[in-house]
């Protein structure tokens, strides 16, 4: 049972354009959730969260969405940029416990 | 400062055979993740340790699998008699702690890359 998924395994984008990436969860005691970015041969870095009592966290080039009705949530990242081109993954939790629950990632090329 | 590490960075062995693979984090953090990710699968949560408190083990997929973690800090995952579906990448990860209701951001070694032949 795949509590996190992402259904898109690659994204193509033209440099400057936005790259938007989806996430859709089923279980509703999430209630925090993270991006997470991965260049090959390296472990996850942590790029943004977003807590389920908000609906928009943003940094930078960078911008969760939550959508709690859908269980959806999205990352924006606009402008793209060729050092975006890695593999993003989302995790969720719930707050008091410890186990992330990740998806199996979408695979980002920023094209030049 | 130092991230988390892991050893080997590559580890090829045989059917049947005996594996450790160890993880150093980050100085002070008393939160400890093993993960696996396998090919085109997500990351698998395999083990946890806090503090000097009992691991939760409930992601261990067989118990040819085992973890260690010495003195609050470097972490060992061993597994026994491996199988070709044991073949992955294997991270750690660690955290500061468990504060915050449980929201603090992981930090990932570059894992290891385990393949049975």
């Amino acid at each position: 049972d795949q509590q996190v998924k992402q259904n898109s395994p690659s994204l193509s984008v033209q440099e400057g354009r936005i790259s938007i990436l989806n996430c859709d969860y089923t279980n509703s005691m999430f209630d925090y959730f993270l991006w997470y970015k991965k260049y090959p041969a390296e472990g996850p870095t942590f790029l943004i969260s977003i807590s389920s009592i908000k609906d928009k966290n943003e940094d930078g080039r960078f911008t969760v969405f939550l959508n709690k009705s859908a269980k959806h949530l999205s990352l924006h990242i606009v402008p793209s940029q060729p050092g975006d081109s890695a593999v993003y993954f989302c995790a969720a939790t719930t707050s008091g416990t410890y186990k992330y629950i990740f998806g199996t990632g979408t695979r980002l090329k920023v094209l030049a | 400062g130092a991230g988390v590490s892991q050893s080997p960075s590559n580890k090829v062995t045989e059917k049947g055979k005996d594996v450790e693979l160890r993880c150093d984090p980050i100085s002070g953090h008393t939160a400890l993740y093993w993960y696996r990710q396998s090919l085109g699968q997500g990351l698998e949560f395999l083990i946890y340790f806090q503090g000097n408190s009992a691991p939760d083990k409930s992601g261990l997929p067989s118990d040819r699998f085992s973890a260690e973690r010495t003195g609050g800090s470097v972490s060992t995952l061993t597994i026994q008699r491996t199988q070709q579906e044991d073949s992955a990448v294997y991270l750690c990860a660690s955290s500061p702690s468990v504060g915050a209701g449980g929201r603090d951001e992981q930090y990932f070694g570059p894992g290891t890359r385990l393949t049975v032949t």
